[in-house]
C-alpha cells in the first residue's frame, strides 16, 4: 500500500484557479469513486473538503471541486483566495476496508 | 453533533507501547452510521492512515504496521483507543481520531495529541 503520488507545491494568483492531482493504482484511485481530499491549514486538524470523488460536504465553498479519470484524481480550487494557502491530501478507499493517503501538496496564493 | 477528543500519554519511551483513546461525544459510538479510525502524521510530513474499526467491532489496519496495531471500542465509555506496541522514534507523530460516514470519508476530527518517543 504506498503512498497516493500530489505534487509538492502549487502555486496561483488570488482569483485564479489551481489544480492538485493525486495518482493512484488500479487498486486504489481507479477501482473506486471513493477519493476524499481534504484541507489542512498550519497546526490543525485535517478537514474534509471533497468526498466520492466530486462531492462537497455541507458548508464548503463551490470553488472546491473534484474529478477522476483514470487512476488520477483531481482538486481544483477556482478563484483563489488567501484564506485558501494550506496543505491538501486526497485519500482514496483501497480495498478491504482500508484506506491510503496521498503525499500531501502545499498551495501557495502568491 | 458528534465531537471526538483524543488522549494519552505525551511521551513513549522506544520499545514500548503507544496507547490513546478518542472520547466520541454528541452522539453513540454505536451507531451503524459511522465507523472510527486512527491516522497520524510525523512532524513536517503528510498522513498516514493506521486503522479503522466498524460499530460491528471488525477491525482492519494499515498492512505496514498490522503487526504491532491493535485498534479497540469501549461502549460503555463511548471511546475507541489505539495501542501501537514497538514503538521507535519512527512513530512520533500527532495522531489523530476520526469518523467515517459510508462515503467513506474523514468527515469529523478530534484536535490531534503530540506523541513523541524518547527515553
Amino acid at each position: 500500500q504506498s503512498a497516493l503520488t500530489q505534487p509538492a507545491s502549487v502555486s496561483g494568483s488570488p482569483g485564479q484557479s489551481i489544480t492538485i492531482s493525486c495518482t493512484g493504482t488500479s487498486s486504489d484511485v481507479g477501482s473506486y469513486n471513493l477519493v476524499s481530499w481534504y484541507q489542512q491549514h498550519p497546526g490543525k486538524a485535517p478537514k474534509l473538503m471533497i468526498y466520492e470523488v466530486s462531492k462537497r460536504p455541507s458548508g464548503v465553498s463551490n470553488r472546491f471541486s473534484g474529478s477522476k479519470s483514470g487512476n488520477t484524481a483531481s482538486l481544483t480550487i477556482s478563484g483563489l483566495q488567501a484564506e485558501d494557502e494550506a496543505d491538501y491530501y486526497c485519500c482514496s478507499y483501497a480495498g478491504s476496508s482500508t484506506h491510503v493517503f496521498g503525499t500531501g501538496t502545499k498551495v501557495t496564493v502568491l | 453533533q458528534l465531537q471526538l477528543q483524543e488522549s494519552g500519554p505525551g511521551l513513549v519511551k522506544p520499545s514500548e507501547t503507544l496507547s490513546l483513546t478518542c472520547t466520541v461525544s454528541g452522539g453513540s459510538i454505536s451507531s451503524s452510521s459511522y465507523y472510527w479510525g486512527w491516522i497520524r502524521q510525523p512532524p513536517g510530513k503528510g498522513l498516514e492512515w493506521i486503522g479503522s474499526i466498524y460499530y460491528s467491532g471488525s477491525t482492519y489496519y494499515n498492512p505496514s504496521l498490522k503487526s504491532r496495531v491493535t485498534i479497540s471500542v469501549d461502549t460503555s465509555k463511548n471511546q475507541f483507543s489505539l495501542k501501537l506496541s514497538s514503538v521507535t522514534a519512527a512513530d512520533t507523530a500527532v495522531y489523530y481520531c476520526a469518523g467515517a460516514d459510508s462515503a467513506d470519508a474523514f468527515d469529523i476530527w478530534g484536535q490531534g495529541t503530540m506523541v513523541t518517543v524518547s527515553s
